[in-house]
């Protein structure tokens, strides 16, 4: 079955700076990949997203890269500020975006 | 819209009880979802359901009931309660794009349940 991983539990940037988090996933057939946020206490919130069919998207302040030929996909945050502190989840989906398959989270610090 | 609600907040049961733990959203999603978060672990997906009378397993889904009656509820039922299920429990909805592909999914609170 699908497993999605992440490269490092925790991150910890300089406000101000850019944060890179990588997660890489396991089965090919997986179409759709989902970013979310989740502060202490909160459920998950949406990030941004990107299908197999493309290899980079942008939100605001937020950049998803994927990787189909290594299974790699990463979450770029610019500008990185104290509000960015929460734990990051990579998520990978099969076309359908059912049975949706969440890392283990990369806490992010950022430092004043 | 209030999105996807849950309750209870809290709950302590002893090992053998059974309850429900309720979820409800306004959006009109067909799809919804109940995952268990574990300390240091992502969230696992327990049972989904897309759409009314449509219900399927997810990863983790022994000791779990769930029914799909109406398109806003979907509630999560606790047979008899074990320890190894104490865990944070969310709910979560999405909707279709033409075609059936779903969508980010909307999260509820959660509810932190404690098996003694």
């Amino acid at each position: 079955g699908e497993s999605v991983g992440l490269h490092l539990p925790t991150l910890s940037v300089q406000e101000g700076d850019n944060s890179i988090i990588n997660c890489a996933y396991s089965n090919s057939a997986s179409d759709y990949f989902i970013w979310y946020k989740q502060e202490s206490g909160k459920g998950p919130q949406f990030i941004i997203d990107i299908r197999s069919n493309m290899d980079k998207r942008q939100g605001q302040r937020v950049t998803v890269l994927l990787n189909k030929t290594v299974k790699h996909l990463s979450l770029q945050i610019a500008a990185t500020q104290p509000g960015d502190s929460a734990v990051y989840f990579c998520a990978a989906a099969p076309t359908g975006g059912f049975k949706t398959i969440f890392g283990a989270g990369t806490r992010l610090f950022v430092k004043a | 819209n209030a999105g996807v609600t849950q309750t209870p907040k809290f709950q302590v049961l002893k090992t053998g009880q059974s309850m429900t733990l309720q979820c409800a959203q306004d959006m009109n999603h067909e799809y919804m979802s109940w995952y268990r978060q574990d300390p240091g672990m992502g969230l696992r997906l327990i049972h989904y359901s897309v759409g009314a009378g449509i219900t399927d397993q997810g990863e983790v889904p022994n000791g779990y009931n769930v029914s799909r009656s109406t398109t806003e509820d979907f509630p999560l039922r606790l047979l008899s309660a074990a320890p190894s299920q104490t865990s944070v429990y969310f709910c979560a909805s999405s909707y279709a794009l033409p075609g059936g592909t779903y969508n980010e999914q909307f999260f509820g609170p959660g509810t932190r349940l404690t098996v003694l």
